[in-house]
């Protein structure tokens, strides 16, 4: 159980396009989605903290008129990249988590953004 | 300020047994967690403590001192497939994973 999907795995896109991508857990209601960027040999870094429903909270540090998230449903949010410029290009995963179980996050498996 | 410090690197032999320290200084302590994260993939869970004390999970155990900030993963009869980084990541008062850069581990047959 708690299985978390991202859509898609990876993706390329040309300088000054949008790109959105998707997480879902999958067997669960997930009342907070995170969302997190890797660069290469670096930390996780959180971007911004979602609840169904509700505006994102975003790190200090973070442009929410760049990175656009939506909470739409329990089961699903988007990261909307948008204008996205060669330095955006990393390692995006979300996260998912639930009031119960000692709030643990479920990862989904990642999607790698270049950005050409 | 909130800060993890793990081992930048460390070299194990496969079969043998390697500790993972990891200290860390949060706002608050809802527990601390360790996950796994292979190159180009996402972190997967490991383990939690929130209580004193080892938790044992088959080949890997993980344990907690709150008192002193402290936290080890031991992982037994290493395995090759065991090459990943390691990462200690406690969870603050408002339930947010605090994240360092982690460990990597490298087995040598």
């Amino acid at each position: 159980g708690a299985v978390v999907s991202q859509h898609p795995s990876w993706v390329i896109c040309k300088s000054g396009t949008s790109v959105k991508i998707e997480c879902r857990s999958l067997d669960f209601q997930a009342t907070t989605m995170f969302w997190y960027r890797q660069f290469p040999k670096q930390s996780l870094m959180l971007m911004a903290t979602s609840n169904e429903g509700s505006k994102a909270t975003y790190e200090q540090g973070v442009e929410k008129d760049k990175f656009l998230i939506n909470h739409a449903s329990l089961t699903l949010s988007t990261l909307t990249v948008t204008s996205a410029h060669p330095e955006d290009s990393s390692f995006y995963i979300c996260s998912a988590s639930w009031t119960g179980d000692y709030n643990e996050q479920f990862f989904g498996p990642g999607t790698r953004l270049t950005v050409l | 300020g909130q800060n993890i410090d793990q081992p930048t690197e460390m070299t194990a032999t496969e079969g043998a047994i390697v500790q993972i320290n990891c200290t860390y200084q949060t706002s608050g302590f809802n527990g601390l967690f360790w996950y796994q994260q292979h190159a180009g993939e996402a972190p997967t869970f490991l383990s939690y403590n929130v209580l004193d004390g080892l938790e044992e999970k088959g080949r890997f155990s993980s344990f907690l001192s709150r008192s002193k900030g402290y936290s080890y993963l031991l992982l037994k009869e290493l395995q090759m497939k065991d090459s990943a980084s390691y990462l200690c990541a406690p969870m603050d008062s408002n339930y947010q994973l605090i994240w360092g850069a982690g460990t990597k581990l490298i087995i040598k047959p």
